[in-house]
C-alpha cells in the first residue's frame, strides 16, 4: 500500500501570496497517477489536478501541479479568499487507492 | 448535469448492518466505475471501495474487506454499499463518486463528481 504524506499540516498565508503544498509517496506512484482535491467545510471534495499536472476544466490557472515518482507539489499562485480550504493528494495508480492526510490552508 | 444522491445513512449499533445507496443521473452510469470514500468526523478522506462499470470487478480497502460489499444496478443507475459487522470506527460521512475516465480503465478511483454524502453513526 502506498502511503502519502502531505506537508505542511497547516499553511498560514495571506491573499495574494503563493502557496506550495507537498505530497510525498512511500513508493513510486504508477504513471504519475497523482491527483489533488480541494475540500471546503461541509462540502464534498472537488477535483483540481490529475495525472500530477493536468488541470481539470474550469479550474483557474493559478492552480498547478508538478512532480513525478514519489514527490509531488501543488502550487497556488496569488491566493484568492476562496482558495482557503483543505487540500488532499490521492494516488490512484494502484489498489488500494490512498489519500494524504491533508494540508489546511488558512488565512494569516 | 451530473448528480449523485446518497441515502441510507443513520444510527446503527456496533455489529449491525446498513445499506447505502447512491442514485446517479446526468451521465451514462453503466460506462463508469464508481467509488465510495468516507470521512470520519474532523478527519481526512479514506478510500473504501471501487466497482468497475460492469460490476464484475470490485476492490476494497483492507479496513472494510470482508465486511462491506459494493455493487451496482445499471438498470436503475444506482450504486450500493452493503455494510455489516459495523464498528465505531466506521462512523463517517460516506460519499459516492464517479470515475473521471481519462485513464481508460488503467487506474482506480480518480473521481470528478461527488455526492454530498450520507452520515453513518455506529454507536450503542
Amino acid at each position: 500500500e502506498i502511503v502519502l504524506t502531505q506537508s505542511p499540516g497547516t499553511l498560514s498565508l495571506s491573499p495574494g501570496e503563493r502557496a506550495t503544498l507537498s505530497c510525498r509517496a512511500s513508493q513510486s506512484v504508477t504513471s504519475s497517477y497523482l491527483a489533488w482535491y480541494q475540500q471546503k467545510a461541509g462540502q464534498a471534495p472537488r477535483l483540481l489536478i490529475y495525472a500530477a499536472s493536468s488541470r481539470v476544466t474550469g479550474i483557474p490557472d493559478r492552480f498547478s501541479g508538478s512532480g513525478s515518482g514519489t514527490d509531488f507539489t501543488l502550487t497556488i499562485t496569488r491566493l484568492e479568499p476562496e482558495d482557503f480550504a483543505v487540500y488532499y493528494c490521492q494516488q490512484y495508480g494502484s489498489s488500494p487507492v490512498s489519500f494524504g492526510q491533508g494540508t489546511k490552508l488558512e488565512i494569516k | 448535469e451530473v448528480q449523485l444522491l446518497e441515502s441510507g445513512g443513520g444510527l446503527v449499533q456496533p455489529g449491525g448492518s446498513l445499506r447505502l445507496s447512491c442514485a446517479a443521473s446526468g451521465f451514462t452510469f453503466s460506462s463508469y466505475s464508481m467509488t465510495w470514500v468516507r470521512q470520519a468526523p474532523g478527519k481526512g478522506l479514506e478510500w473504501v471501495s471501487l466497482v468497475t462499470a460492469t460490476g464484475r470487478t470490485t476492490y476494497y480497502a483492507g479496513s472494510v474487506k470482508g465486511r462491506f460489499t459494493i455493487s451496482r444496478d445499471n438498470s436503475k443507475n444506482t450504486l450500493f454499499l452493503q455494510m455489516s459487522s459495523l464498528r465505531a470506527e466506521d462512523t463517517a460521512v460516506y460519499y459516492c463518486a464517479k470515475e473521471e475516465g481519462s485513464c481508460g480503465g488503467g487506474c482506480y478511483s480518480l473521481s470528478d463528481y461527488w455526492g454530498q454524502g450520507t452520515l453513518v453513526t455506529v454507536s450503542s
